[in-house]
């Protein structure tokens, strides 16, 4: 069956460190993976997406990485600040002509002053 | 910017009571979707919409219905609401395929 497991359900460090969260998946063949942060009691809202044939996606704090063979996305939020402190949720379509968005369980994130 | 907005933040009914959820966008999206975020088991998607009238059963649609008869609403209805469906619900819109999606802030409900 079709899985996305991020793999830590919390991770604190410390203010000023790179954060790095990961995203594993099985059984899909996505064309692209899409991340988002969601604070408490709103909505989660879209940060990224990296098609598979992109290695490395930037946006100013943030990077993200796709490996197709490794069925792997890494996040890094470098820099890190307190006002980053959120869950971070990644999430595939089912397969290419699929409207279906899955997400996984998020990663919470604490950065610590 | 997109807006999603979800008519209600807070509501609490009954067991038994016919509940409906509705949501709204301005940005003439094709696509809409209805997921429910309860701890431990993340975003699970119930119903999405790719046109009007037309719907999708997502991963956990039973006892739940929806209805799309404008472009810009999506509601969605439990038929009788259980204990089991408190939960939070998000709304959420996009462009065609593959494209991010846009959520509103969500409605907490709670079923006594």
């Amino acid at each position: 069956s079709q899985k996305i497991e991020q793999n830590s359900e919390a991770l604190n460090i410390q203010e000023g460190k790179t954060a790095t969260l990961t995203c594993n998946y099985t059984n899909y063949s996505p064309a692209y993976l899409q991340w988002y942060r969601q604070d408490p009691g709103r909505g989660p809202v879209f940060l990224l997406l990296i098609r598979e044939n992109e290695k490395e996606k930037r946006k100013e704090r943030l990077k993200v990485t796709f490996d197709t063979t490794l069925k792997q996305s890494l996040f890094h939020i470098t820099a890190s600040q307190p006002a980053d402190s959120a869950t971070y949720l990644c999430a595939l379509y089912s397969g290419a002509g699929s409207y279906q968005l899955t997400f996984g369980k998020g990663t919470k994130l604490s950065v610590i002053p | 910017d997109v807006k999603v907005t979800q008519s209600s933040r807070y509501l609490v009914k009954r067991t038994g009571e016919k509940v409906f959820l509705e949501c709204v966008q301005d940005m003439d999206h094709e696509n809409m979707f209805w997921y429910r975020q309860d701890p431990g088991l993340g975003l699970r998607l119930i119903y999405f919409s790719y046109d009007v009238k037309m719907k999708e059963k997502g991963d956990i649609p039973e006892g739940y219905s929806v209805s799309r008869e404008k472009k810009e609403r999506f509601s969605l209805i439990l038929e009788s609401a259980s204990t089991n469906q408190t939960s939070m619900y998000l709304c959420a819109s996009s462009l065609p395929k593959g494209s991010p999606l846009h959520f509103g802030n969500g409605t907490r409900l709670t079923v006594t």
